[in-house]
């Protein structure tokens, strides 16, 4: 069972507002990304990092930026919220000499 | 630009049969290969992985079969159980690159 936390796994807010999405790793590794997934679709790479203060944007453009403070850490944060960023948000993790990638619950994000 | 899709979007198979889910790739560069499972209101698991100087990985009741000649992937699920529902997705990791780039789900339904 891998060990990643999201928070909150379900956020419905009003368009405007700032959110941050948190994700959290207990495994020590380096590499972290979010994915973007809507309802029965694919998932799409829109932030990834390969450490401390190293960040990424994915193949999908996205309006949310992130940080990496620290190894364990990779928050997501969207500063002013709209309802095209209504989605499902996934975190994950994966080691420094591996591919395969563990992932959170996610966050279901409806912006009204 | 290149991705990977899965032939068919559901499946539908009986309590104990096989089941086989496509996928089909377009990069040639790429050079390994996960299936995940994502149930319902989850993060994708993973359930096996294959690298390209493999044509045949077995797990538990799973196996994944690589065609690089037609850039074909496949999960065969052995004795299909109710608890095999779910979307299925296939990712690759394009040649060099350390971000999995996934394809489109097949929703796979077990009936009893």
């Amino acid at each position: 069972e891998a060990d990643i936390y999201q928070t909150p796994r379900y956020l419905v807010i009003g368009t405007g507002k700032k959110i941050t999405l948190e994700c959290s790793q207990t495994m020590g590794h380096d590499k972290m990304y979010w994915y973007q997934q809507d309802p029965g679709m694919e998932l799409h790479l829109i932030h990834y990092s390969y450490g401390v203060n190293s960040t990424e944007k994915g193949d999908l453009s996205s309006e949310s930026t992130v940080s990496r403070i620290r190894t364990e850490h990779f928050p997501l944060t969207l500063e002013s919220a709209r309802p095209s960023h209504t989605s499902q948000y996934l975190c994950a993790s994966s080691a420094r000499q591996r591919t395969e990638a563990f992932f959170g619950q996610g966050t279901r994000l409806t912006v009204v | 630009g290149e991705s990977v899709g899965l032939h068919l979007p559901t499946l539908s198979v009986q309590e104990g049969d096989n089941s086989i889910i496509n996928c089909a790739y377009s990069n040639s560069a790429s050079d390994y290969f996960i299936w995940y499972k994502q149930e319902s209101g989850k993060g994708p698991q993973f359930i096996i992985d294959i690298r390209s100087n493999m044509d045949k990985r077995q797990g538990q009741r799973v196996t994944v079969l690589l065609n690089k000649t037609v850039k074909h992937l496949s999960l065969q699920i052995a004795a299909t159980q109710p608890g095999d529902s779910a979307v299925y997705f296939c990712a690759e990791a394009q040649g060099g690159s350390e971000k999995l780039v996934f394809g489109k789900g097949t929703k796979l339904t077990v009936n009893p």
